[in-house]
């Protein structure tokens, strides 16, 4: 059974770069889309992007200045990195698989999320 | 990017009740339409897929229904363990995009 670990700092400063890893296990990262979802506290869920094992990305256009998103196989890592962090950007992050079947893309199994705050 | 807008925002209801979170399309998405429930403390978990197709493992008495705007999750006999967060989300069109969220409360 597939499953996801986000590690990382969890403490970011104002104008730095977060950067996150997402682990996988019981399964091959080949074969498949990996998202990034995260979600501030007591708010909802914002898709941040995805990424394939051949490195193909599609980000969310109201992030794709400050996403960068890149691919490890021989290790079964993906990884996040979103530059010129603000306060706004405090939230849970979660990593998951995208299941993409008839053209309906879901997600599934998702990684336990990793809180990263931003702040002095 | 497509909105999707649930309601009601929050419900409390009593064990035994049926009950039905609705979530609008901001634009006709077919049914590519999922639903996920999230526990308090922990990640989103799949319950429905394709609007109406039950993810393997949930209890049967959660349904979804509905094409193009509308759709529809119901619970048809609220249990304990439902207490959560219900979130739907689109995959018509890039960016995949999520509902506010409805909150259940057992009363």
């Amino acid at each position: 059974q597939v499953q996801l670990q986000e590690s990382g700092p969890g403490l970011v400063k104002p104008s730095e770069t977060l950067s996150l890893t997402c682990t996988v296990s019981g399964g091959s990262i080949s074969g498949h889309y990996w998202s990034w979802i995260r979600q501030p506290a007591g708010k909802g869920l914002e898709w941040i992007g995805r990424i394939n094992h051949s490195g193909s990305t599609r980000y969310n256009p109201s992030l794709k200045s400050r996403v960068t998103m890149s691919v490890d196989t021989s290790k079964n890592q993906f990884s996040l990195k979103l530059n010129s962090v603000t306060a706004a950007d405090t939230a849970v992050y979660y990593c998951a698989r995208d299941v993409i079947v008839a053209g309906t893309v879901w997600f599934d199994p998702w990684g336990q999320g990793t809180l990263v705050t931003v702040s002095s | 990017d497509i909105q999707m807008t649930q309601s009601p925002s929050s419900l409390s209801a009593s064990i035994g009740d049926r009950v039905t979170i609705t979530c609008r399309a901001s634009q006709l998405i077919g049914s590519y339409l999922s639903w996920y429930q999230q526990k308090p403390g922990k990640a989103p978990n799949l319950l429905i897929y394709a609007a109406s197709t039950l993810q393997s493992g949930v209890p049967s008495r959660f349904s979804g229904s509905g094409s193009g705007k509308d759709f529809t999750l119901t619970i048809s006999s609220l249990q304990p363990g439902d207490l959560a967060t219900y979130y739907c989300q689109q995959s018509f069109s890039i960016p995949w995009t999520f509902g506010q969220g409805t909150k259940v409360d057992i009363k």
